[in-house]
């Protein structure tokens, strides 16, 4: 079946510096791969996604590059704040269907 | 903006009530879903209806039933609450099933306490 595995948190980070959250995935065929970010106390909002290989989605500075060789889908950013605090969500959909199948998440935590 | 909007955001039942946990979408879309959160599993389907009066089973139905009498609205419910459905509950919607990279759109969540 499908899965999803990303790296466990807590991440812990001082502003400016780089993130990355390692995605990887199991599946057939060629899914849509998608990042997710919860913040404190709100439900999940779509941040970026990748629908065949080698595209690349990005949005609010971050960035995610979908390697189908290496069944891949990591999160970067170059420079993160405060405010990029939240938990994140690796996720990857089938084409033939809606069902979202999701990793376990990655709490991220940008000290000042 | 597509809006998602659960009723409840937090609720403490006792075991055995019977919990139902509403859920409305705005973007007149095909799909709804229920999820559950819990910490180190991320969400994990519980159903979904691609149409009204239409359902399927996700990931863990078992404990939980749906209910989608019009097309803006799907129910969740706890036919008798047990402690181990204490979590967080997540409603999402979207666009036809099969089209690739279809957006879903989440709500803010419900959190459940049973006690």
């Amino acid at each position: 079946g499908n899965s999803v595995t990303q790296m466990e948190g807590p991440v812990t980070l001082s502003e400016e510096a780089f993130l990355t959250i390692n995605c990887t995935y199991t599946a057939t065929g060629y899914p849509s791969l998608f990042w997710y970010v919860q913040y404190p106390g709100e439900g999940l909002q779509l941040l970026l996604k990748a629908t065949k290989a080698d595209d690349k989605g990005s949005n609010k500075g971050f960035e995610a590059t979908y390697r189908k060789e290496t069944t891949s889908f990591h999160l970067e950013k170059g420079s993160v704040q405060v405010s990029d605090s939240a938990v994140y969500f690796c996720a990857l959909k089938k084409t033939a269907g809606n069902k979202l199948t999701f990793g376990g998440g990655t709490r991220v935590l940008v000290k000042p | 903006d597509v809006k998602v909007t659960q009723s409840s955001r937090y609720l403490v039942k006792r075991t055995g009530e019977k919990v139902f946990l509403e859920c409305v979408q705005d973007m007149d879309h095909e799909n709804m879903f229920w999820y559950r959160q819990d910490p180190g599993l991320g969400l994990r389907l519980i159903y979904f209806s691609y149409d009204v009066k239409m359902k399927e089973k996700g990931d863990i139905p078992e404990g939980y039933s749906v209910s989608r009498e019009k097309k803006e609205r799907f129910s969740l419910i706890l036919e008798s609450a047990s402690t181990n459905q204490t979590s967080m509950y997540l409603c999402a919607s979207s666009l036809l099933q099969g089209a690739r990279g279809n957006t879903i759109y989440f709500g803010e969540g419900s959190w459940l306490t049973v006690v």
